[in-house]
Parts: C-alpha cells; structure tokens; sequence
C-alpha cells in the first residue's frame, strides 16, 4: 500500500525558514516523480513544486522560485522542501503527492494528508 | 505559465443524473513527446485530492466507470454519467505538460 507521510509543518515567523519531509512507502521511491502541493484552507489547490524520477527536472511555482528548494532521498525514501524567506501567504496545508514512474510528474497518483505551515509573527 | 480555466465554478446536480465539467487551458497542451498531460482530481470534503483521469481520458486504478474524461488541445472535459451521493466535492484539472505545473480553480459538485 502506497503511503506518504509529511512532516515539519508548524508555526514560524515572516523571514524564517522551515523545511518538510515526506517520508514514503509502499512502492520503489527512486523510481517516481514527486510533488508539493499546497492548499489554503477552504481553497483551491496549488502546484509548489515537483521534480522528476531522477531529479533531472525540476521545476517550482513563480510564488515560491528562488525562496523554495526540493529535493529527494532515494536511500531514505524522502521527499523534501527546503522553504526560505517564508511570507504570510505560505501559510497552507502543504500535501506530498507521487507521480509517474520514471516520469517528470504527469500526474499526482498518490497523496498524503498534509502537514500545516502557518507563517505569522 | 499555462492558465486552466475552469467552468461552471459550482454544479448543483439530481442523484442519477449526469454532470459535466469543462477544463480549458491557455495554450495547448500537447507535449512534444506527443502525448497530452491533462488529469482530473477529486477532493472530497476534508479528504487529499484523489486522482480519477490522467493523460486526458485514463481512468486511475479503482475509479468507477461512470467517470469519463474527454478533449484535446486546449478543452477537455469530465464527465459524471450518474452522480452518486460519494461524488459530492471539488473536482480539478491539472496540467503537467510544461513547468510549473498549474491546476484549475476547482468545481464544486452538490446534490440539489
């Protein structure tokens, strides 16, 4: 069964820094593309970041480029988002979701339930 | 980046009948590989997002039947034959043929 786990979420300053895990199992990680993606509560769904199988590609949103870095463990089964300069508009629930095989994120196959960041001072 | 437009924003529908959701994208989305990265998600009220469709019309592992996706180039479209009570949520589109990937606004599916 697949499951993906985020952590790391919680309450930090405007300016600070916080990273998310995702720990995954239940399929060959190394093998997949992942995501990060996000959603105010009560909105609509928003693609952070993703990158592929073999981090080959990588690509993030233009609200998060040069302040959000992901990244992958393959040897821990981990997915990770470096998050810097937080801004109150990051404050979402941040969800892990697994793509394709040997892919570049075709789709989002797989979801975890989410870890909570809330920027406030 | 590549907009996805989303009609109706809300569709209040009768148990048993049919619903329909329209996806439309800012450019095409036609990946030079040839193939098209259009999938559909549900989210059920305080539920992750569920995968139903990729790559236009492949309907995910577990998905009922009565989900059908459709288009090309820049429209697509997700078909409900017969709305369940079970289906009630936001359903979205999402595009993963270029970067950064983009989601629609999300339809609200509800029982009159």
């Amino acid at each position: 069964e697949v499951q993906l786990v985020e952590s790391g979420g919680g309450l930090v300053q405007p300016g600070r820094s916080l990273r998310l895990s995702c720990a995954a199992s239940g399929f060959t990680f190394g093998d997949y593309a992942m995501h990060w993606v996000r959603q105010v509560p009560g909105k609509g769904l928003e693609w952070v970041s993703g990158l592929s199988w073999n981090s080959g590609y990588i690509g993030y949103a233009d609200s998060v480029k040069g302040r959000f870095t992901i990244s992958r463990d393959n040897a821990k089964s981990s997915l990770y988002l470096q998050m810097n300069s937080l801004r109150a508009e990051d404050t979402a629930l941040y969800y892990c979701a697994k793509g394709d095989y040997h892919g570049s994120g075709a789709y989002a196959d797989y979801w975890g339930q989410g870890t909570l960041v809330t920027v406030s001072s | 980046d590549i907009v996805m437009t989303q009609t109706p924003l809300s569709s209040p529908v009768t148990l048993g009948q049919p619903a329909s959701i329209s996806c439309r994208s800012s450019q095409s989305l036609v990946h030079s590989d040839g193939s098209t990265y259009l999938s559909w998600l549900q989210q059920r009220p305080g539920q992750p997002p569920r995968l139903l469709i990729y790559n236009i019309f492949n309907r995910f592992s577990g998905v009922p039947d009565r989900f059908s996706g459709s288009g090309a180039g820049t429209d697509f479209t997700l078909k409900i034959s017969r709305v369940e009570a079970e289906d009630v949520g936001v359903y979205y589109c999402m595009q993963a043929t270029q970067f950064p990937r983009t989601f629609g606004q999300g339809t609200k599916v509800e029982i009159k």
